[in-house]
């Protein structure tokens, strides 16, 4: 299985202000995902990260909000912008191998509070 | 679009218990995904299903593919203290596209 790195494991910011959320995977996969995880609630998918072109976003997020950039195989960012306590949750890097039979890891998750 | 349904919500159990908890769907999935998430941490994968009927162990927990590919179960038998956490079903049409996440089993564990 791949090994995901994701930074910061948590941080507490100011609203207003914006943070970049890194991860970093040990080999090329072909599909890379942000998720987002409010406070005892599922999974929700932000957007796909594509390798060298916008990311595809979902319903409910858009570009200003979450930018995303994918500049390899192994690495992708997502900028939470202009925070609110709103967006105070968990923010999830998954990673998928499109192979005979495709599975999806996670990043450890960053832990966002938005005072 | 896609819904997945899961139950229980919560589960309150004594340890050497036998668990189960499964996922209904609205939509055919041709991957369905079982996952626990400790506190503080991402998911981590339990269990891949891939063929409809599939039944698949891993350890002390089973999972099973529907025949629908509607839905799917897991099990746990004779659980204990560290099985506490929530765990997640989620199902993906086809390979790459994105997963759709069940709303979590939250699984207690009396010693």
């Amino acid at each position: 299985s791949a090994v995901i790195s994701q930074k910061p494991s948590r941080d507490i910011c100011q609203r207003g202000t914006s943070l970049t959320i890194q991860c970093q995977v040990d080999s090329q996969v072909t599909m890379m995902f942000w998720y987002r995880q409010q406070p005892g609630q599922s999974l929700t998918l932000i957007a796909t990260a594509n390798q060298g072109s916008e990311a595809t976003y979902e319903s409910g997020f858009v570009i200003d909000k979450f930018p995303i950039s994918r500049p390899n195989l192994t690495f992708s960012t997502l900028t939470v912008s202009n925070m609110s306590p709103e967006d105070s949750s968990i923010y999830l890097c998954s990673v998928e191998d499109l192979k005979e039979n495709t599975e999806a890891f996670f990043g450890q998750g960053t832990r966002l509070t938005v005072v | 679009g896609q819904q997945l349904n899961q139950s229980p919500q919560s589960m309150f159990i004594q340890e050497g218990e036998d668990v189960s908890m499964n996922c209904t769907s609205s939509s055919i999935f041709n991957t369905w995904l079982w996952y626990k998430q400790d506190p503080g941490e991402g998911p981590v994968l339990l269990i891949a299903l891939y063929k409809a009927g599939e039944l698949t162990s891993n350890g002390r927990l089973t999972a099973q593919f529907g025949i629908t590919r509607k839905d799917s179960f897991l099990n746990i038998s004779a659980s204990i203290p560290s099985d506490v956490g929530i765990y997640f079903c989620a199902g993906m049409e086809t390979s790459g596209s994105r997963l759709t996440f069940g709303e979590g089993t939250q699984l207690t564990v009396n010693p």
